[in-house]
């Protein structure tokens, strides 16, 4: 079992709409959480991160994180064409602060 | 100032060749990392370094070989790599996180897209 999981997409949503972004993680332990976005040919580029329960809103990017039920998801409102892009969730370990383990990301395409 | 700078932006190498990717940053983090990506796949984690020393080998093959000469700098030697190898090669770094709540944000520098011939 693969300790964080995405669906790989994509995912397609018109310029305008919400996209909706999800990841589960193994791990109960898992102290933070991460939300990256990656251009074709380009790094990663920290977009969000969230460790308490609930809603962390930051412009037009909210992450949600469930440790009850181990996902975390990302929303985007008001989508651009420039938000298309690979989004990859990254999860903190427990036992291992310094450890960071990614799922596979899901591709989202913005359609003007 | 959130920049993790890598150099060369390029590399082409031959399969004896030796050379070595440098990673710079000044936010005062001290967990440095090097990740493998290639196309299409998530990073990939290769070592970690905390507080200067190595904390996490991923099982790399010693073909690669880290160095941390301080806390803001990050070296990986390579010597007699594999076609297999090409890839983006990305540096990150992060402050340390020891226990409790919180988070330490982990941010990457561009990369350096790799060749071997």
């Amino acid at each position: 079992q693969k300790e964080v999981e995405q669906n790989s997409g994509p995912l397609s949503v018109p310029e305008g709409a919400i996209a909706s972004l999800n990841c589960t993680y193994s791990d109960r332990g898992s102290q933070s959480f991460f939300w990256y976005r990656q251009y074709s040919g380009k790094s990663p580029e920290l977009i969000m991160f969230i460790y308490s329960n609930g809603d962390k809103e930051d412009g037009r990017f909210t992450a949600q994180l469930n440790k009850a039920s181990q996902y975390v998801s990302l929303l985007i409102r008001d989508s651009q064409p420039s938000d298309s892009a690979t989004y990859l969730c990254a999860v903190n370990m427990g036992y291992n602060f310094n450890k960071f383990y990614f799922g596979s990301g899901t591709k989202l395409n913005v359609k003007p | 100032d959130t920049e993790v700078t890598q150099t060369p932006k390029h590399l082409v190498m031959g399969m004896t060749n030796k050379k070595s990717l440098k990673c710079e940053q000044h936010m005062g983090h001290r967990a440095m990392y090097w990740y493998k990506q290639k196309a299409k796949k998530p990073p990939e984690l290769m070592f970690v370094y905390s507080y200067e020393k190595l904390s996490i080998n991923e099982s790399v093959p010693s073909r690669f070989s880290p160095e941390c000469p301080n806390s803001s700098l990050l070296n990986l030697h390579l010597h007699a790599l594999q076609p297999e190898d090409s890839a983006l090669y990305l540096c990150a770094s992060s402050q340390v996180l020891a226990g409790g709540m919180g988070a330490n944000e982990q941010f990457f520098g561009p990369g350096t897209r790799l060749t071997v011939l």
